[in-house]
C-alpha cells in the first residue's frame, strides 16, 4: 500500500511569487486535507477536499487555494507569497468525507520565502 | 472556541524512566482524539485514535487513555528512539479538520 507523497521536498521562493505544492493521497483514500506548520507549532488547518469539492476551510486568506483531481491527488496554490508563509506544508489523506476518519500525513514540503 | 493544550512543552527522561504526556481539550462534541509522533522536519506519524471517554489503546511502550476533558500518553520504559515531538489533535467541529496542540518534545537519554 502506497502512503501519502508530496512534492517538492523543499522550495525557496521570493516575496510576491506564486507556488504550487502537490500531494498524492494514500491508496483507497478520497479525502485530502492541507495543513500549515510553523516552526515549534502544531499544524494549522488550511482546507479539505472530498471528491473534488472543498469540504471545509480554516482561517486562511483567499490567496491560498486548492484543487483535487479525479484520482484524488491534490494541489495547494499560494499567490502573492509573504515572509510569514514560510513553513512546513502538510498533506493528509483519509478514507471518506465522514468524521472522524484517521488522517495519514505525507512527509511535507518545506517552503522558505525570502 | 475549540482548543487543545499539551503539557509539558518539553520532557527529558532517562532511558527506562516512565512518564506521561497530557493533552487537555475543549471542544463542542468530541468526535475523535488523535495522537501523532513527529520527527524533526518530517510529517506526523499516526499512533492512536480514541473516540469515547474510558477508551484505552496500546502500542509497544505507548498507551493512550481518554477522559471527558483530557487524554494521556503513557510511555513505559522509554528508549532513545522514542525521542520525538508528540502531537495531540481533536476532531469535534462540523468540518473534517483536526485541531492540534503545540506538541510535547520528548528527549530520552541513554
Amino acid at each position: 500500500e502506497t502512503g501519502v507523497t508530496q512534492s517538492p521536498t523543499h522550495l525557496i521562493k521570493t516575496r510576491g511569487q506564486q507556488v504550487t505544492l502537490r500531494c498524492s493521497s494514500q491508496s483507497g483514500h478520497n479525502t485530502v486535507s492541507w495543513y500549515q506548520q510553523a516552526l515549534g507549532q502544531g499544524p494549522q488547518f488550511i482546507f479539505q477536499y472530498y471528491r473534488e469539492e472543498e469540504n471545509g476551510r480554516g482561517n486562511f486568506p483567499p490567496r491560498f487555494s486548492g484543487l483535487q483531481f479525479p484520482n484524488y491527488s491534490s494541489e495547494l496554490n499560494v499567490n502573492a507569497l509573504e515572509l510569514d508563509d514560510s513553513a512546513l506544508y502538510l498533506c493528509a489523506s483519509s478514507s471518506s468525507g465522514r468524521l472522524p476518519d484517521t488522517q495519514y500525513f505525507g512527509p511535507g514540503t518545506r517552503l522558505t520565502v525570502l | 472556541e475549540d482548543q487543545v493544550t499539551q503539557s509539558p512543552e518539553a520532557l527529558r527522561l532517562q532511558e527506562g524512566e516512565s512518564s506521561s504526556l497530557n493533552c487537555s481539550y475543549t471542544v463542542s462534541g468530541l468526535r475523535g482524539l488523535f495522537w501523532y509522533r513527529q520527527d524533526p522536519g518530517k510529517g506526523p506519524e499516526f499512533l492512536f485514535t480514541l473516540y469515547s471517554a474510558g477508551e484505552e489503546k496500546e502500542k509497544e511502550r505507548l498507551k493512550a487513555t481518554l477522559t471527558k476533558k483530557e487524554s494521556f500518553l503513557h510511555i513505559t520504559a522509554p528508549k532513545p528512539e522514542d525521542s520525538a515531538t508528540y502531537l495531540c489533535a481533536v476532531n469535534g467541529g462540523s468540518q473534517g479538520n483536526l485541531i492540534f496542540g503545540k506538541g510535547t518534545k520528548l528527549s530520552v537519554k541513554p
